[in-house]
């Protein structure tokens, strides 16, 4: 129940087009779900992220979409440029808890191609 | 501002030692967590400390251990190290409740 799926594992997209990274929750008591991109050597960087009180939010190129019913929320790239290739994170906790503990996706290793 | 440091950025030791990792959060952040990244089991909890008090503990064997002390930094320690022990370990720090993680670039711990 702790888990938090992430698919796909990894993605090819051209300059110009859509990234799209979905992931799905069981925990029903998750209420804070980030999304952070990794480069090589670096470690994770906080990209975006959502409380379940809103069903988008858009942030330049980046925008998450949740749906609250369904369990899932999905992350999408605008525009992707080569800069964006990096591994993607999907995240969730339980807001202003007793614990900031994060559950992590297995991330997505998106390449976009010039 | 700073952000978070974590040193060494790579360590290699043998199999049976010890390892400190340490970690300076960026200033005013209380809340500290260490995560364990490998390749096959991805981002895993290990700890989290809020005013130098362990908060949550991640399901990893007791030979993991850590501190944080009154200035907030934060050390972690791992005894008779194993050789699935090398991983890249990542440290964050936060102002608290409600409030995103700032992570380190980590430490490259390779046991041989």
């Amino acid at each position: 129940q702790q888990q938090v799926k992430q698919s796909p594992q990894s993605l090819i997209v051209q300059k110009g087009g859509i990234s799209i990274i979905n992931c799905a929750y069981e925990n029903t008591a998750f209420d804070y779900f980030p999304w952070y991109q990794q480069f090589p050597g670096k470690g994770p960087a906080l990209l975006i992220a959502i409380r379940p009180d809103v069903s988008e939010k858009k942030e330049g190129r980046f925008t998450i979409s949740f749906n609250k019913s369904a369990k899932q929320f999905s992350l999408h790239i605008m525009d992707s440029q080569p800069g964006d290739s990096a591994t993607y994170f999907c995240a969730a906790s339980i807001y202003g808890g007793a614990t900031n503990k994060l559950i992590f996706g297995t991330g997505t290793l998106l390449a976009v191609q010039p | 501002k700073a952000g978070v440091t974590q040193t060494p950025r790579y360590l290699i030791k043998t199999r049976g030692q010890q390892v400190t990792l340490s970690c300076s959060p960026i200033s005013g952040h209380r809340s500290v967590s260490w995560y364990q990244q490998t390749p096959g089991q991805g981002l895993q909890f290990l700890f989290e400390y809020f005013s130098e008090t362990q908060r949550n503990k991640g399901n990893f064997p007791g030979r993991f251990s850590g501190r944080q002390f009154s200035n907030s930094r934060s050390e972690m320690n791992v005894s008779t190290l194993e050789l699935g022990d090398s991983a890249l370990y990542l440290c964050a720090s936060s102002q608290g409740q409600g409030y995103g993680y700032t992570f380190g670039s980590g430490t490259r711990l390779t046991v041989v």
